[in-house]
């Protein structure tokens, strides 16, 4: 099974930092990653796939990028409506496992 | 629009057997894989499994021994049984749509609003 970690666990920010999450796989996997952001009480929202494919309807602050088996999270610019937890999960093989998750929280 | 509709099962006792529906509202019921995916307490997301519309699975080797899945193509619904419930699979279970782009793997684009496992004696 592909184990995904992601880093860090936990990060504090400000509205209008710029932050990046990572998350790296245990095995080559190319660009067989997806992220979503999810909030208390709610489920999952499909942000990136393919590790650098915005889905529609989501805004152009959020980016995906790789490299090699490491994959990057950047929200260019925080609003407050993006405070909230986030978990990449790779498609690359099953079980289609996700990271321990990163919350992300005002300072 | 999607929009995926699940039940909460209610509370239920050790050794029981959960079971969970989803039905598919809006969209099409083909050319998808649709997946279960639960969330205990303070842990990570974890993929139960899928299966797609003429009822082809994949379980999570952890799970399978006691996970079926089955699919109601006239309801456009899908169904997820888990025997032999410990309290370890207390949480939140979600139906998701799985997308396959043919060329970075697969997502999940629309989720169920989730439904609440209670286990206890």
């Amino acid at each position: 099974d592909i184990q995904m970690t992601q880093s860090p666990s936990s990060l504090s920010a400000s509205v209008g930092d710029r932050v990046t999450i990572t998350c790296r796989a245990s095995q080559n996997m190319n660009s067989y990653l997806n992220w979503y952001q999810k909030k208390a009480g709610k489920a999952p929202k499909l942000l990136i796939y393919g590790a650098s494919s915005l889905q529609s309807g989501v805004p152009s602050r959020f980016s995906g990028s790789r490299s090699g088996t490491d994959f990057t999270l950047t929200i260019s610019s925080l609003q407050p409506e993006d405070f909230a937890t986030y978990y990449c999960q790779q498609s690359y093989s099953a079980p289609h496992s996700f990271g321990q998750g990163t919350k992300l929280e005002i300072k | 629009q999607v929009h995926l509709q699940q039940w909460d099962p209610g509370l239920l006792k050790p050794s029981e057997t959960l079971s969970l529906t989803c039905a598919v509202n809006g969209g099409s019921f083909s050319s998808y894989y649709w997946s279960w995916i639960r969330q205990p307490p303070g842990k990570r997301l974890e993929w139960i499994g899928e299966i797609n519309e003429g009822g082809s699975t994949n379980y999570n080797p952890s799970l399978k021994s006691r996970v079926t899945m089955s699919v109601d193509r006239s309801k456009k619904q899908v169904s997820l049984r888990l025997s032999s419930v410990t309290a370890a699979d207390a949480g939140v279970y979600y139906c998701a749509r799985g997308v396959n782009t043919g060329y970075v793997g697969s997502f999940f684009d629309y989720w169920g609003q989730g439904a609440l496992v209670a286990v206890s004696s």
